[in-house]
């Protein structure tokens, strides 16, 4: 049972390239969540899904997109990056909002 | 500005000490939770307390709720050196559909 796993785990890009950072679960997770982690700052929400086909905006969505295609998946998109976006990604999932949330081990993401 | 805010920001004691963090927030809650994140690693459930509740427990973690006083506090009894990690509160607002993290208290446990 490999719980939440992020696919990279480290990453450069230079400014304005474009990546897509992958999170799959395999608990059968309604919700699904992107956060970045920045020092000082604690986890901040970039997007979430309350399930399969669906999105949403959290606290700091400019600059990215993603989507829910399947259940077990939720992907997360830079379009074009910015330095500001170096950072620690982090995705989680939880059987419904009240629940408590699983994270994968983060995505190491620096943009030169 | 944060919902929940970690005190202190940083707590260094001895191995078999007990340890004690504090989180307050601003706004009403369904719950609260708290997580821990070893160096280099995701985040880890430990406990979850419903804003009915007073008290939880489990194992050597004791979290309380004082909800007129929009606070928390997670207490960890007989610390060892792999308690070493950083703890954050998490709120479950209201109004919302998302947790709500604070900026953490990191814990270094000597041996």
């Amino acid at each position: 049972n490999a719980g939440v796993t992020q696919t990279p785990k480290f990453r450069v890009l230079k400014t304005g390239q474009s990546m897509t950072l992958l999170c799959a679960q395999d608990m059968n997770h309604e919700y699904m969540y992107w956060y970045r982690q920045d020092p000082g700052m604690g986890l901040r929400l970039i997007h979430y899904s309350v399930g399969e086909g669906t999105t949403a905006k959290g606290e700091v969505p400019d600059g990215y997109n993603v989507s829910r295609l399947k259940k077990q998946n939720f992907l997360l998109g830079l379009e074009s990056a910015a330095p500001s976006q170096t950072s620690v990604y982090f995705c989680a999932s939880s059987y419904s909002r009240v629940q408590p949330q699983h994270f994968g081990d983060g995505t190491r993401l620096s943009i030169l | 500005s944060q919902q929940g805010e970690e005190d202190p920001q940083a707590l260094s004691i001895q191995e078999g000490e007990n340890a004690t963090m504090n989180c307050s927030y601003k706004t009403s809650i369904n719950n609260l939770q708290w997580y821990r994140q070893n160096s280099g690693r995701g985040l880890v459930h430990l406990i979850l307390i419903r804003s009915n509740e007073r008290e939880k427990h489990s194992g050597r973690l004791r979290v309380t709720l004082d909800t007129s006083k929009k606070s928390s506090s997670l207490l960890i009894t007989a610390s060892r050196a792999a308690d070493t990690a950083s703890y954050f509160c998490a709120t479950d607002m209201e109004y919302g559909n998302k947790l709500v993290f604070g900026a953490g208290t990191i814990l270094r446990v000597k041996s």
